[in-house]
């Protein structure tokens, strides 16, 4: 079967990094996606990685290694803005996106 | 209008009624989905759309049905609804299938009793 897996829950400190993990086995890979969703709203897009290696985005970041299926998302300089869920999401063989079930981030002053 | 409105944004519904969500987009994209959000578990996508006139079955489609006239409109019916079927139902579209962004609609939250 296909599955996406992240942490429940993760706790960091205001102004410093976290690193979400995010390991996936679907049927194919046609791209790895992160999306942040803030508790009681829509997901919104963050980041999308197909080849190895990592992407920079702001104080946002993403990395990708398809050979040990494996994704991470880096956020720098932590706000308390970016308490929400983070959401892992991979396109198999199909097109269809395959969705983990979310690591919520809490930020402590 | 600007992007994906849902309707209605939350509802009681008793067991056995009918219910039709809707959602429409302005953004002319030709991919539309239906997710449902359940806490503990990823987005399961419901039913989908490639373009007006096709639609197609996803993860979790019995007990839905679903229609696309147009490219702007794609709503969500629960014939005979069931408890089972509480959950937060999000609209999502992009500019089709291989597209890397999908935008997301605020979500219908939907209580069946």
């Amino acid at each position: 079967g296909q599955n996406i897996d992240q942490p429940t829950e993760m706790t960091a400190t205001e102004g410093a990094i976290v690193q979400i993990n995010c390991t996936y086995q679907t049927s194919g890979f046609n791209g790895l996606f992160w999306y942040q969703q803030h508790a009681g709203e829509a997901p919104t897009f963050l980041s999308y990685n197909v080849l190895d290696g990592l992407e920079e985005k702001g104080r946002f970041s993403s990395f990708l290694s398809r050979s040990k299926g494996y994704s991470y998302l880096l956020l720098k300089e932590l706000q308390m803005k970016d308490s929400a869920s983070y959401l892992c999401a991979v396109r198999d063989s199909n097109y269809q996106l395959i969705w983990g079930a979310g690591t919520k981030l809490i930020i402590k002053p | 209008i600007a992007g994906i409105t849902q309707a209605p944004t939350s509802q009681i519904l008793a067991a056995g009624r009918r219910m039709t969500l809707r959602c429409t987009q302005d953004m002319r994209h030709n991919a539309m989905y239906w997710y449902r959000q359940d806490l503990g578990l990823g987005l399961r996508l419901i039913h989908y759309s490639n373009t007006a006139g096709t639609t197609g079955k996803g993860e979790v489609p019995d007990g839905y049905s679903v229609s696309r006239a147009n490219t702007d409109d794609f709503p969500l019916t629960l014939a005979s609804a069931v408890p089972s079927q509480t959950s937060v139902y999000f609209c999502a579209s992009s500019d089709g299938i291989g597209a890397n962004v999908l935008t997301f609609g605020a979500g219908s939250r939907l209580t069946v009793l």
